[in-house]
């Protein structure tokens, strides 16, 4: 059973290019959630969504980051006019509803804003 | 807020020794779950070990164990025997309802050989 699977690994962009970064969940996962990395920092919470909803997304920036998860394909995080202040890592986690207490974690995408 | 904090940025243990790592943590839940996560340097986040809040037994899973004080809601992390390849960020989070991760800043654990 292929864990959660994210991509690209590494993503370089110029200021005020989009990155769209992809997320793949685990067979039979139906939550997605998206969790950025600062450097030297813990993750922190972006966005919750299940299939073609957005559950809470009160840890995403208002402006240029957006979040899907369609009801084919992967959770697609969109981030519109990149700008340095996004470079980071990316997570996604899955799980296969919210009675289970454990999220599946991605690799990670690194995001370098140049 | 749900806060968790981790206070040892760094620590330093020699191989086959033992460390602890400390977390506190504040949620006004009474059912939660604690992790910690190991991230190595290839950034992959690994689950080490995790605690449900209602169990009073600190939970085990071979060289690491916890010790769950939920009064004081403290969460630490303890080590045997510690290998090279242990050698990675440490990372407490608290999960509650609210189905968020909330995660410290992590502890850099380095191991002398």
């Amino acid at each position: 059973n292929a864990g959660v699977m994210q991509n690209p690994r590494h993503l370089v962009r110029r200021r005020g290019q989009e990155a769209r970064l992809r997320c793949s969940p685990m067979k039979g996962h139906s939550h997605v959630y998206w969790y950025r990395q600062l450097p030297e920092e813990g993750l922190k919470f972006m966005v919750y969504l299940q299939k073609e909803n957005i559950i809470d997304e009160s840890g995403m920036p208002k402006e240029r980051f957006s979040a899907e998860f369609p009801k084919e394909g992967p959770s697609i995080l969109r981030i519109q006019q990149v700008v340095r202040g996004d470079s980071a890592a990316y997570f996604c986690a899955s799980s296969p509803g919210l009675e289970y207490n454990e999220q599946f974690f991605g690799p990670g995408t690194r995001l370098t804003v140049l | 807020a749900q806060t968790v904090t981790q206070s040892q940025p760094e620590m330093s243990v020699q191989e086959a020794e033992t460390v602890t790592l400390s977390c506190t943590y504040d949620t006004s839940e009474s059912d939660y779950y604690l992790f910690w996560y190991k991230q190595p340097p290839s950034r992959q986040m690994i689950l080490v070990i995790r605690q449900e809040a209602y169990k009073q037994q600190n939970a085990t899973e071979n060289r690491f164990s916890v010790n769950f004080q939920k009064a004081a809601k403290s969460f630490s992390l303890k080590i045997s025997d510690s290998q090279l390849g242990d050698a990675a960020m440490y990372f407490c989070a608290c999960l509650d309802s609210n189905y968020q991760l909330i995660w410290g800043a992590g502890t850099k654990l380095i191991i002398k050989p």
